[in-house]
């Protein structure tokens, strides 16, 4: 399957502090990126979806301010949190599109995910 | 009513058992189906799909999909404790736009 990167894979920041997230797609385009977020022992949940070239489209609830998404190049997707506080320590999650890689149509392969912590 | 609904569990099943995992959907048009494994701490992993009715097999995994009935079910035959994890069933809908992912059924395998 395809692979998909994150960096950092933890993050420890102060509050008030920024913190940008990269996903990288190693071995192919992506053309479209998911960002997750999911607490401990809590479901996945859809926070936006990137799109090369374009503004993120952000779910019901999301902040776009305070989650910034650029998806600047065709391999690579940006989630900065900005002025993190402590309530935004979660388990941050990329996935990155993948069309033709089987027969039937396209797929969705998950990046290692990124722990952040604000202290 | 949620997208996809899967029973969160949790299950549990002694070693060499099998699993049977169970997922239904809302979107009568959705097009491909498929199952990620979550281990604790860790991103999903896919490692399964189907598209069409009737059973896939990949080693000792078999998805089976019933659109009729609107069904989508993963069986773990000979179950190991290393298949211990959360499984999460995901759809894609109609437009191929979106993915929507069901809660996520925890599996534990009792050696």
């Amino acid at each position: 399957g395809a692979v998909v990167s994150q960096h950092p894979s933890w993050v420890i920041c102060k509050s008030g502090t920024s913190v940008k997230i990269e996903c990288r797609s190693l071995d192919f385009q992506a053309t479209t990126m998911f960002w997750y977020r999911q607490f401990p022992k809590q479901s996945l949940m859809l926070m936006a979806t990137s799109n090369e070239g374009s503004k993120a489209t952000y779910e019901q609830g999301v902040e776009k301010d305070k989650f910034l998404i650029n998806h600047a190049s065709l391999t690579l997707s940006t989630l900065t949190v900005t002025s993190a506080h402590p309530e935004d320590s979660s388990f941050y999650i990329c996935s990155a599109r993948v069309v033709g890689d089987r027969e039937g149509g396209e797929t969705q392969y998950f990046g290692p995910g990124t722990r952040l912590l604000v202290l | 009513q949620k997208e996809v609904e899967q029973n969160s569990g949790p299950l549990s099943v002694p070693e060499g058992a099998i699993a049977s995992l169970n997922c239904t959907y809302s979107d009568r048009g959705s097009q491909s189906f498929f199952w990620y494994r979550q281990y604790s701490g860790k991103s999903p992993e896919l490692i399964m799909f189907i598209y069409s009715n009737g059973d896939k097999e990949d080693g000792r995994f078999t998805a089976q999909l019933n659109k009729a009935s609107q069904y989508v079910s993963l069986l773990i035959r000979d179950s190991q404790p290393s298949d211990s994890a959360t499984y999460l069933c995901a759809v894609m809908g109609y437009t191929g736009n979106q993915f929507y992912f069901g809660t996520g059924t925890s599996l534990t395998v009792i050696p």
